[in-house]
């Protein structure tokens, strides 16, 4: 079973362009974390998110968590070649900070 | 700080063959983890550990045998690999707290190819 819903689940675009990536699950979680990889590296953390309805900014990344602490989005403006790689989501449903549950990820290709 | 290690970074094996992936954090972190990631599947679990001596078992840890002797070190052995087991293997290490917002760090991962 599959808790984390991610989509899309690729995307290709054209430098400049903004984009919106989603993370869905019908469960409550304690906090969500995005995090992006790159080819032939490990996931690295972006931004932990905890508050129901809290939004986030990391220059030009905008991540919000749903109010239901349910759902989360990452929104990038003017995308960039760099921001080429695997979009992740995880979280740690209430209860249980052992385990991190993963969403199977966006793929996302910025075009020059 | 080197953070997360692993060794090999590549390898080729031929069915029935064992090996042992190394992971080796210098955070002092006492949990540590074991994913396989494969197209379409995204992170699995494969074992846990929340401290030196203490294991646990993720959600495909069928194949695989983890031990936890010290702080640093948490090695995932393959006991006689499969086709199967093709993948790209990931070492993860954290703080131990209730926190949920803790961090975790990955290594840079062991692309194993099962022939």
């Amino acid at each position: 079973t599959q808790l984390l819903e991610q989509s899309p689940q690729f995307l290709s675009i054209q430098e400049g362009e903004n984009l919106t990536v989603y993370c869905n699950s019908s469960s409550v979680f304690s906090s969500l974390q995005w995090y992006r990889q790159e080819p032939g590296e490990g996931p690295v953390l972006l931004v932990t998110v905890v508050t129901g309805g809290e939004v986030k900014k990391l220059k030009r990344l905008t991540f919000q968590f749903g109010d239901a602490r349910k759902d989360s989005s990452l929104h990038i403006t003017a995308a960039q070649p760099g921001d080429t790689g695997l979009y992740l989501c995880a979280g740690y449903n209430a209860g249980n900070n052992r385990k991190l549950i993963w969403g199977l990820g966006t793929s996302l290709a910025v075009n020059p | 700080n080197a953070g997360v290690t692993q060794t090999p970074k590549f390898q080729v094996l031929k069915t029935g063959q064992s090996m042992t992936l190394q992971c080796a954090q210098d955070m002092n972190h006492e949990y540590m983890s074991w994913y396989r990631q494969d197209p379409g599947m995204g992170l699995r679990l494969i074992h846990y550990s929340v401290g030196a001596g203490i294991t646990d078992q993720g959600e495909v840890p069928n194949g695989y045998n983890v031990s936890r002797s010290t702080t640093e070190d948490f090695p995932l052995r393959l006991l006689s690999a499969a086709p199967s087991q093709t993948s790209v293997y990931f070492c993860a290490s954290r703080p131990r707290s209730t926190s949920y917002q803790e961090t975790q760090y990955f290594g840079p991962g062991t692309r194993l190819l099962v022939l």
